[in-house]
């Protein structure tokens, strides 16, 4: 069993969609992130977070500590968004993955 | 926030040579760097943790001597992959942590390998 399990492991949407990737784990952490990585490779940070909410322009990241849950959502989903999203939790001493989540935002 | 940069962000080679990937710290001082490496349609996986100016602590399964760290300083670390071979090509990431809370990492933009 994987200590984070991601859902759905492939999503596509039509522009304008509101979106919702979730992120379950079953460890003590410290701190989630959330990773975004293009077709290129290339990852980006989109957010860290160890209790509550945080907003970034259309992107919401929510975590329930209590559930071991997590929440990423994407309001009026453009295909630049399209993209794999990735959930990562921090134990302190360890970091363990989700195997990501493939969005496809269809114009 | 804090940015980490990798160079260079694609690189080919022949098999037999050996790869040099940098990673910077550019506005803070990592106490820490950790390499992962990709391969396609799977998750991140951990190599090694490096800390400054110490050797670097590698996972099971990862050769020591075909995957140099070094960790000179503060800023910089480096990921030398040596006598290259095919099934080396994947995608390299690494991130920083600097002397903030433990899980405040960076993650860089990752460099993709080819080992022809």
């Amino acid at each position: 069993k994987n200590e984070v399990e991601q859902s759905p492991q492939n999503l596509t949407a039509q522009e304008g969609e509101f979106i919702t990737i979730n992120c379950s784990y079953s460890v003590g952490i410290s701190a989630l992130h959330w990773l975004q990585q293009h077709p290129g490779g290339g990852i980006v940070s989109l957010f860290m977070l160890s209790s509550g909410k945080k907003k970034h322009g259309r992107l919401i990241a929510t975590i329930n500590i209590q559930e071991k849950h997590s929440s990423l959502h994407i309001t009026a989903s453009h295909p630049r968004d399209s993209a794999v999203y990735i959930c990562a939790v921090g134990t302190g001493n360890q970091f363990y993955f989700g195997t990501g989540t493939s969005l496809t935002v269809i114009p | 926030g804090a940015v980490v940069s990798q160079h260079p962000s694609r690189v080919i080679c022949k098999s037999g040579t050996s790869v040099k990937i940098e990673c910077r710290s550019l506005d803070f001082q990592a106490t820490t760097m950790f390499w992962y490496r990709q391969f396609p349609k799977q998750s991140l996986m951990l190599m090694a943790t490096s800390n400054e100016g110490s050797k670097a602590t590698y996972e099971q399964g990862v050769e020591k001597d075909k995957f140099l760290i070094n960790h000179a300083s503060l800023t910089l670390s480096t990921l030398t992959v040596t006598s290259a071979h095919p099934e080396d090509s994947s995608f390299y990431i690494c991130s920083a942590r600097g002397g903030g809370a433990p899980d405040t990492q960076y993650f860089g933009p990752g460099t993709r390998l080819t080992v022809l």
